[in-house]
């Protein structure tokens, strides 16, 4: 059981917008700790894709758009591609744990 | 450029002791914290502990204690982890990553994982 809850998959047809939720709680986001979004794509390793919330490194599309909110952030992906396809993880500081949390990952299907 | 490389899968039996290697390259690795992260087959990805690079200090994670030992050579530029007593859920890939402390303010940092390995793979089986 994940500290923070994400959708277990979400799907989209190419050209749609979807979302990802992360929900956390008062030890966490609610906190204000920051959230962190990581993509996976299939047989490879992580990349950031949204750091502190809602920054985009460069290289990474506009596309892609994060927020944050009271116990919980969310990762929007719009004009969804196939190349979108992967896993996507929600991550940030937990201080009851007193370390660095992950959501359980969210599977995107671009139908 | 700046990659973390990361050493080769590994077999081996109940029991026995791991280390893995994490390579920096394109960067001083004493300049970043270096995280670890495991995900074991079909699952997520779990936050290990880091080392801080400067002091060689390290810290795990709830679950990440006694058998598992974070180290480094800053003469090589690499960092370790070593995995003794293996178990068969030990079976996992194994993830090295750079930790970015990006200024917002000067008092206020955003620390992320900005850099990976590409994992290594520790199976272990009788």
């Amino acid at each position: 059981q994940s500290v923070l809850t994400q959708p277990p998959s979400v799907s989209g047809a190419p050209g749609q917008r979807v979302t990802i939720s992360c929900t956390g709680s008062s030890s966490n986001i609610g906190a204000g700790y920051d959230v962190h979004w990581y993509q996976q794509l299939p047989g490879t390793a992580p990349k950031v894709l949204i750091y502190g919330n809602s920054n985009r490194p460069s290289g990474v599309p506009d596309r892609f758009s994060g927020s944050k909110s009271g116990t919980s952030a969310s990762l929007a992906i719009t004009g969804l591609q196939a190349e979108d396809e992967a896993d996507y993880y929600c991550q940030s500081y937990d201080s009851s744990l007193s370390g660095w949390v992950f959501g359980g990952g969210t599977k995107l299907t671009v139908l | 450029q700046v990659q973390l490389v990361q050493s080769g899968s590994e077999l081996k039996k109940p029991g026995a002791s791991v280390k893995i290697s994490c390579k920096a390259s394109g960067y001083t690795i004493t300049s970043y914290a270096m995280n670890w992260v495991r995900q074991a087959p079909g699952q997520g990805l779990e936050w290990m502990g880091w080392i801080n690079t400067n002091t060689g200090n390290p810290t795990y994670a709830q679950g990440f204690t006694g058998r598992f030992v974070f180290s480094l050579d800053t003469s090589v530029s690499t960092a370790y982890l070593q995995i003794s007593s293996l178990k068969a859920e030990d079976t996992a890939v194994y993830y090295c990553a750079r930790v970015r402390a990006e200024a917002v303010t000067t008092e206020y940092y955003y620390y992320y994982m900005d850099v990976w390995g590409k994992g290594t793979t520790v199976t272990v089986s009788s």
